[in-house]
């Protein structure tokens, strides 16, 4: 079946450093992608979307960048600050049987950020 | 304030028990979801509905049931069929009309059974 992935369940970092949090999916008719935080005991949080016919994104200290070639998505942050620590899932969109879309979530990678 | 709102934030639950979880939404959204978390996993379907009164089953249905009577509302039973029933439980819901179908998140339940 068709899954999104990620590569790094952990991934440290020093404060004021950019991280990078990759994302392999598998369904090359995924047309729309998600990345969405999570704070532990929390609901996921909508960080920055992408449609399947850009590279790249780019928000407030965020940037997605979509590799269609290779079905590869990454987030970028930007100066990481504490407040950054949390798990961070893409999700890629899809269809579901009964009409209208599905999202499939990724495990997640866990960002830690190290004063 | 717009936004989703589950209830209760914890919820305890003896074997055998049916139990139900709320899920409100004032953003005049078409669709909601009902999404299980296992610790260290991603969020996985149970349940969903694109419009009033017609609901789906997701990827993991079994042991629960759902019901949506109210555009606001879409309410998740734990019933006693659902052999591991211990998780997180998110609510979200989204619009159906356009391209870009962002899903907002409920604060999530937590559910344990004694």
């Amino acid at each position: 079946g068709e899954s999104v992935g990620l590569h790094l369940p952990t991934l440290s970092v020093q404060e004021g450093d950019n991280s990078i949090i990759n994302c392999a999916y598998s369904n090359s008719a995924s047309d729309y992608f998600i990345w969405y935080k999570q704070e532990s005991g929390k609901g996921p949080q909508f960080i920055i979307d992408i449609r399947s016919n850009m590279d790249k994104r780019q928000g407030q200290r965020v940037t997605v960048l979509l590799n269609k070639t290779v079905k590869h998505l990454s987030l970028q942050i930007a100066a990481t600050q504490p407040g950054d620590s949390a798990v961070y899932f893409c999700a890629e969109r899809g269809p579901l049987t009964g009409g209208g879309n599905k999202l499939t979530f990724g495990t997640g990678t866990q960002l830690k950020v190290e004063l | 304030d717009g936004g989703i709102t589950q209830s209760p934030k914890y919820l305890f639950r003896k074997e055998g028990q049916n139990v139900t979880l709320s899920c409100e939404q004032n953003l005049n959204h078409d669709a909601m979801y009902w999404y299980r978390q296992d610790p260290g996993q991603g969020l996985r379907l149970i349940y969903y509905s694109q419009i009033v009164n017609d609901f789906q089953k997701g990827d993991i249905a079994e042991g629960y049931s759902v019901s949506r009577e109210k555009k606001e509302s879409f309410p998740l039973t734990v019933t006693s069929a659902q052999k591991n029933p211990t998780a997180f439980y998110l609510c979200a819901s989204s619009t159906t009309s356009g391209i870009l179908n962002e899903q907002f998140f409920g604060p999530g339940t937590r559910l344990t059974v004694l």
